[in-house]
């Protein structure tokens, strides 16, 4: 497609269950971010890949968050053992090289009960 | 450390009047800076960018920012506003690190408000 698509759109799940949350970059995007958005707070950086590598994972809150992009495409954010804290919009991005702008997807708006 | 304050959280404006929303960064090295618009239940689109060179740049939608290296702020204008600009803006600070990422740092948001 032309722009960054992620799926679902919104997801209920309860709390301790696993979620996964799905992005397709834009074609030939290097270069792919994940970023938590709490509500009436602006994005916060989870982890960047270039290609399959995930060169930075810094901003990941604890150990029950993974992301993975076995191809250099698409790639997947796991959230395993839900809790209500995890209630946020999650933001994927590309860009074509990492010092180019990064364009976003629409997010996947996650609510933990 | 890195980081974007945002000190206004909601701005009312007349359509057709100007408009200033306000940005103030700390980062350590040259930043690139950004301006993001984010409707509701979308994602964000860029507005504009600073990389280097002309520190007024030219953006979509008719928008524009000034950078200031002594001020620290890139702040966003616009002439004239129009109902269609009612909207969250997010102003972002990045800047390629140890591993080449252009990790963003975002504000807070300024939420505008459009009157007739």
């Amino acid at each position: 497609g032309a722009g960054v698509s992620q799926s679902p759109r919104y997801k209920v799940a309860k709390r301790g269950q696993d979620v996964a949350l799905r992005c397709d970059p834009i074609s030939g995007h290097v270069s792919l971010f994940w970023y938590q958005q709490a509500l009436g707070q602006g994005p916060e950086f989870l982890t960047y890949f270039q290609n399959e590598a995930q060169l930075d994972k810094s901003g990941l809150p604890s150990d029950r968050f993974f992301a993975e992009r076995p191809e250099g495409s698409v790639s997947t954010l796991k959230i395993q053992r839900t809790q209500q804290e995890d209630s946020a919009v999650y933001l994927c991005a590309s860009s074509i090289m990492s010092n180019q702008p990064q364009h976003f997807g629409d997010g996947t708006r996650l609510s933990i009960l | 450390a890195q980081s974007v304050t945002q000190p206004d959280i909601h701005i009312t404006v007349s359509e057709g009047a100007s408009l200033e929303l306000r940005c103030n960064y700390s980062y350590g090295a040259t930043p690139y800076l950004f301006w993001y618009v984010q409707s509701p239940g979308q994602g964000l689109q860029l507005l504009l960018k600073y990389f280097s060179g002309d520190t007024l740049v030219q953006g979509i939608k008719g928008f524009e920012a000034e950078f200031k290296r002594s001020q620290s702020s890139f702040n966003l204008r616009k002439p004239s506003v129009h109902w269609s600009d009612a909207a969250e803006y997010f102003c972002a600070v990045g800047g390629l690190d140890q591993t080449g990422a252009n990790n963003l740092f975002f504000g807070t948001g300024t939420r505008l408000t459009v009157i007739p």
